[in-house]
């Protein structure tokens, strides 16, 4: 199975500033996953972060608040930008091979 | 709207009674649902896939089975370590995942 890591664990951030998480995956995979998951809830896709190309954004989440980048076929990033408290949240990264494996994800705290 | 409900929302156990958590579904075509395992401070551990009615997995004390409507993860015997949030997920296409909001599990010693 993937094995999935994330930078940074956590953070605490101040209001209006953004943070830029990082993926890395330790195998090359097909399709990789940003995913959000808010305090006491499930975990709720934010994009698909397709190589070479524009992510692909699901209904509430936009590519100004959320930019992704993937430049090869194991790493990605995730920035949260002008963050407000309502951004804190666990942010989860996702790769496909053959299943979905997940990495630890980033706590996120926006005071 | 795919969707997807999970029952209960909490479970405490003693050590060595059997149970078993719910899961049920709408989703137009389902091209699979997934069991994971999500420990406090970590990621979604995989435990199993499903991808049609009748079809059963096991894995240790853990069966996971599925009907057109729902998914039980049946647990046996359950220990402390078996403590942790249990989330299913259907996937709608494009491999993305729609989860649950999990079963809480403690099992007390």
């Amino acid at each position: 199975s993937a094995v999935i890591s994330q930078k940074p664990s956590r953070d605490i951030c101040q209001r209006g500033t953004s943070l830029t998480i990082q993926c890395q995956v330790d195998s090359q995979v097909t399709m990789m996953f940003w995913y959000r998951q808010q305090p006491g809830q499930s975990l709720t896709l934010i994009a698909t972060a397709n190589q070479g190309s524009e992510a692909t954004y699901e209904s509430g989440f936009v590519i100004d608040k959320f930019p992704i980048s993937r430049p090869n076929l194991t790493f990605s990033t995730l920035t949260v930008s002008n963050m407000s408290p309502e951004d804190s949240s666990i942010y989860l990264c996702s790769a496909l091979e053959e299943t979905q494996y997940f990495g630890p994800g980033t706590r996120l705290l926006v005071l | 709207e795919d969707q997807v409900t999970q029952s209960p929302e909490a479970l405490r156990l003693q050590e060595g009674e059997s149970s078993s958590l719910n899961c049920s579904y709408t989703v137009s075509g389902l091209r699979g649902l997934f069991w994971y395992r999500q420990d406090p401070g970590k990621g979604p551990e995989f435990l199993f896939t499903l991808y049609s009615a009748g079809e059963e997995k096991e894995k240790e004390r853990l069966k996971a089975t599925l009907t057109k409507k729902e998914s039980f993860l049946h647990i046996t015997a359950p220990k402390p370590e078996d403590s942790a949030t249990y989330l299913c997920a259907v996937h709608r296409g494009f491999q993305k995942l729609v989860f649950g909001t999990g079963t809480r599990l403690l099992v007390s010693p």
